[in-house]
């Protein structure tokens, strides 16, 4: 079965203990991308990349890192979270980055108390 | 810069009644449009899109049709079920550099029965 799957599913943590949101897909999509959803504010890009080793600053990176050394995991990582990180994270990946549909993981709800 | 926005929620209905949720776009290019629905504890899932001028997408009895000259891309459904009940949000995609797709903030719709 086609899948994005990200773990964990929920998280709570304290300010300032380094976290990973692990992120994978079988499709062998190129494309890759993390976003957090708000209330109020809808989905917003946090980081992207368009294949292995090539990733770049979407919307909103403050505070977060990624990296992509295999073509199928992009984890998330929050070396340092604080709360206004609190949020629910959706990974994403596609074919490519052009006018093709997106496959969404489940989701982390994370929150940084 | 480019945008979508789509009307605000929550929009309650009775089953079988006549759903539209409107959503307009702004965009430098010619973007793709797509509608994504999210349901209750999960993560988002295509529902229709639509690549060019004209072009209607249409899935489980939702249809959108890509209006250039009022840059619309309104979502439609005839007969409401209480299963539809989820928050649905209108994105577009023009492909690029980063080749985000831009989410609306997302309307939540709930139908009784």
């Amino acid at each position: 079965e086609a899948q994005v799957t990200q773990n964990p599913r929920y998280l709570i943590t304290v300010t300032g203990k380094k976290l990973t949101v692990t992120c994978s897909q079988n499709m062998n999509h190129e494309y890759m991308s993390w976003y957090r959803q708000d209330p109020g504010l809808g989905l917003r890009q946090i980081y992207y990349s368009m294949n292995v080793e090539v990733t770049d600053k979407g919307d909103v990176p403050e505070g977060y890192k990624v990296s992509r050394k295999e073509k199928r995991n992009f984890p998330l990582i929050l070396e340092s979270p604080s709360p206004n990180q609190t949020s629910l994270y959706f990974c994403a990946s596609s074919l490519s980055n052009m006018n093709t549909e997106a496959f969404f993981g489940q989701g982390t709800r994370l929150t940084v108390v | 810069g480019d945008s979508v926005t789509q009307m605000e929620g929550p929009v309650t209905l009775s089953e079988e009644a006549f759903l539209t949720i409107n959503c307009t776009y702004t965009a430098t290019g010619y973007p793709s449009l797509f509608w994504y629905v999210q349901y209750p504890g999960e993560g988002l899932q295509l529902l229709l899109k639509a690549t060019k001028a004209d072009d209607k997408g249409s899935n489980k009895g939702f249809e959108a049709t890509y209006r250039k000259e009022t840059t619309s891309f309104h979502l439609e459904k005839g007969s409401v079920q209480v299963s539809d009940s989820a928050v649905y949000f209108c994105a577009q995609n023009y492909g690029g550099s980063q080749g985000n797709l831009i989410f609306g903030k997302g309307t939540k719709l709930s139908v009784k029965p």
